[in-house]
Parts: C-alpha cells; structure tokens; sequence
C-alpha cells in the first residue's frame, strides 16, 4: 500500500506570494490533517480534515488554509507570505480521526 | 495550551544496549499516546502507540509504558542498532470535548548511537 505522498517536494517563494501544497493520504484513509515543522516551534498543528470537513484549526493565522477533496486528497494553501513561514509542511493521514496517523515526507518551503 | 513534553534534548547510548526515552504531558484529558521516530530530511515515523486505558504495549524491539498517575510515557527500544538514530517524538491526542485538536508533539529527543 502506498504511503502519504506530498507534493512539491520543495518549494522556494517570494514574500507576498502564496502557495498550495498537496497531499494524497494513504489508500481508505479518511483523516488529513497537517503539521508546520521549524527548529523553534517544533511541530505544530494546523488543521485537520475527515470527510472534506475541516474538524479542528490550530493556532495560525487566517492566512492558512486549506480543504479536502471527495477522493480524501486534500491541499494547504498560504497567501501573503512572510519569511518566518518558511518551514517543512507535514501531511498525516489516519483510518478514523484519534487513530494512528502516518506521515508523509513532508514539503519544505523556503520564502525569500 | 497544554503540552507535551521530553525530559532530555540528546541521549546517546552504546551500540547494543537498552535505550529509555522518557516524556511528561500535562492535559489529564489525553487519552491516546504515539511515538514517533525522524529521521534527517524525512517525515516523522509512526514507532507504537499506547491508549490511556493501558499501561505498556510492546512492539517489535519497543515497549512503551504509560504512567497516568505521574504522566509520564517512555519509549524503550531493545539492543539499539546504528539504524535507530534519530529525532524520537512523543505526541498526545486530547480531544477537549469539541473533536479531535490533532497532536500536540514533545520537542524530541535526538538518540546517538555510540558503536
């Protein structure tokens, strides 16, 4: 079975642009939700989607959003961004939401 | 917001012997657990996870233990190989009554192993 694919891989961007990230979970997996990753803040929750609903939000700006499609696929998209965004952006799927969630390889954003 | 947390930052250990990895949470609420290992440029790996109604799970060369009364899990891997060096991640899922809050991660602990 396939694991969590993301993609781009990598990304660099310039401030003020925006960007959206992918992200196909795990075959039969209905749970995505994604993480921001930086040496100082660690790993942070952003958001969570099951069944194309968004369940919970972190602590981050507006300017941070994202969906889920009805294939389970779902995307994060950042306009206007700002240097501190530049992180590696983390996808996770799980079966059941409070259920293992298996990672993707991440993309890195780099914003310039 | 409550945290997870890692009691050590690096924990280097000989090739072959036994590695503890300790973690304290605070949310009382939390009622599921899951190690992760990281290795560089690379996603987080899902190792094991335990459930707050029960206090060790073994998994191949892994155990992880949950203590309720202090809060405080630990992930123990057996006869450490070069292959386990990595960043190792604890992470809670408390679900505060409004749905799942996703995962809230400890600042991990980078495992050395020494040959």
């Amino acid at each position: 079975k396939a694991g969590v694919t993301q993609t781009p891989r990598y990304l660099i961007k310039t401030r003020g642009q925006q960007v959206t990230l992918s992200c196909s979970p795990i075959s039969g997996h209905r749970s995505v939700s994604w993480y921001q990753q930086t040496p100082g803040q660690g790993l942070q929750f952003l958001f969570e989607y099951f069944s194309e609903t968004q369940r919970n939000k972190g602590n981050f700006p507006g300017r941070f959003s994202g969906r889920q499609f009805s294939n389970s696929r779902s995307e994060m998209n950042v306009s206007t961004l700002e240097l501190g965004d530049s992180a590696l952006y983390l996808c996770a799927s799980s079966p059941q939401w409070n259920t293992e969630a298996f990672f993707g390889q991440g993309t890195r954003l780099t914003v310039v | 917001g409550e945290s997870v947390g890692l009691h050590l930052p690096t924990l280097s250990v000989q090739e072959g012997d036994n590695s503890i990895i300790n973690c304290a949470y605070s949310n009382s609420a939390s009622d599921y657990f899951i190690w992760y290992k990281q290795e560089s440029g690379k996603g987080p790996q899902f190792i094991i996870d335990i459930r707050s109604n029960m206090d060790k799970r073994q998994g191949q060369r892994v155990t992880v233990l949950l203590n309720k009364t202090v809060k405080h899990l630990s992930l123990q891997i057996a006869a450490t190989q070069p292959g386990d060096s990595a960043v190792y991640f604890c992470a809670e899922n408390g679900d505060s009554g409004g749905g799942a809050d996703g995962l809230t991660f400890g600042k991990g602990t980078h495992l050395i192993i020494q040959p």
